[in-house]
């Protein structure tokens, strides 16, 4: 059974610019969440995917938005980078929406600068 | 607004003491609360879950307790070991919302061998 995987690991980029990160959610995973984790605070909920549709969203600008394939791998684009953004960059995907089963990815690093 | 915290933000303990790891919350529509393990440069790991309607739950050296009375759900690490050491996030899964996680800010254990 493969895991969670996350490309790229680290990215560093400008403030202005923008960003796009990738997620291969757990084989048989219709159901992607991401989140982003600032240092030393705990992970917090951007947008989840299900079925190639937004399934729900936290208190994030539009300019935090997302993609999800027919394979179910995903996609989060960060329009207009703020120093702000500079975090780690998690998902999790999960065997259907609402489970509670979630597997995490080891995340990708962002820093703007 | 919604929030999971925690009481204290770092636990010391020595090699194979016990530890507890506290959380209070502020939701109560949640149908499950976790606790995750979080190692450097790594993501979340799920450690043990609990049902809102049970109030412990025990598994390998892991028990958590819920007591809805007064919103706290509380981690207990049984002969705390080195590989123990990590960063503990306890989380809310609202299940009526897509199994959205709210985190909370996370406690560093740090076990002295």
């Amino acid at each position: 059974e493969t895991g969670v995987t996350q490309s790229p690991t680290h990215l560093i980029k400008t403030r202005g610019q923008q960003v796009t990160l990738r997620c291969s959610s757990q084989s048989g995973h219709n159901t992607v969440s991401w989140y982003q984790q600032a240092l030393g605070q705990g992970p917090q909920f951007i947008f989840q995917y299900y079925r190639e549709e937004e399934n729900g969203r936290g208190n994030f600008p539009p300019r935090f938005s997302g993609l999800q394939f027919p394979n179910y791998s995903s996609e989060l684009n960060v329009n207009a980078l703020e120093l702000d953004d500079s975090a780690l960059y998690l998902c999790a995907s999960s065997p259907r929406t609402g489970a509670r089963e979630q597997y995490f990815g080891p995340g990708t690093r962002l820093t703007v600068t | 607004g919604e929030s999971v915290g925690l009481h204290l933000p770092t636990l010391s303990v020595q090699e194979g003491d016990n530890s507890i790891i506290n959380c209070a919350y502020s939701n109560s529509a949640s149908d499950y609360f976790i606790w995750y393990k979080q190692e450097s440069g790594k993501g979340p790991q799920f450690i043990i879950d609990i049902r809102s309607n049970m109030d412990k739950r025990q598994g390998q050296r892991v028990t958590v307790l819920l007591n809805k009375t007064v919103k706290h759900l509380s981690l207990q690490i049984a002969a705390t070991q080195p590989g123990d050491s990590a960063v503990y996030f306890c989380a809310e899964n609202m299940g009526n919302q897509g199994g959205k996680l709210i985190f909370g800010q996370g406690t560093e254990l740090s076990v002295k061998p």
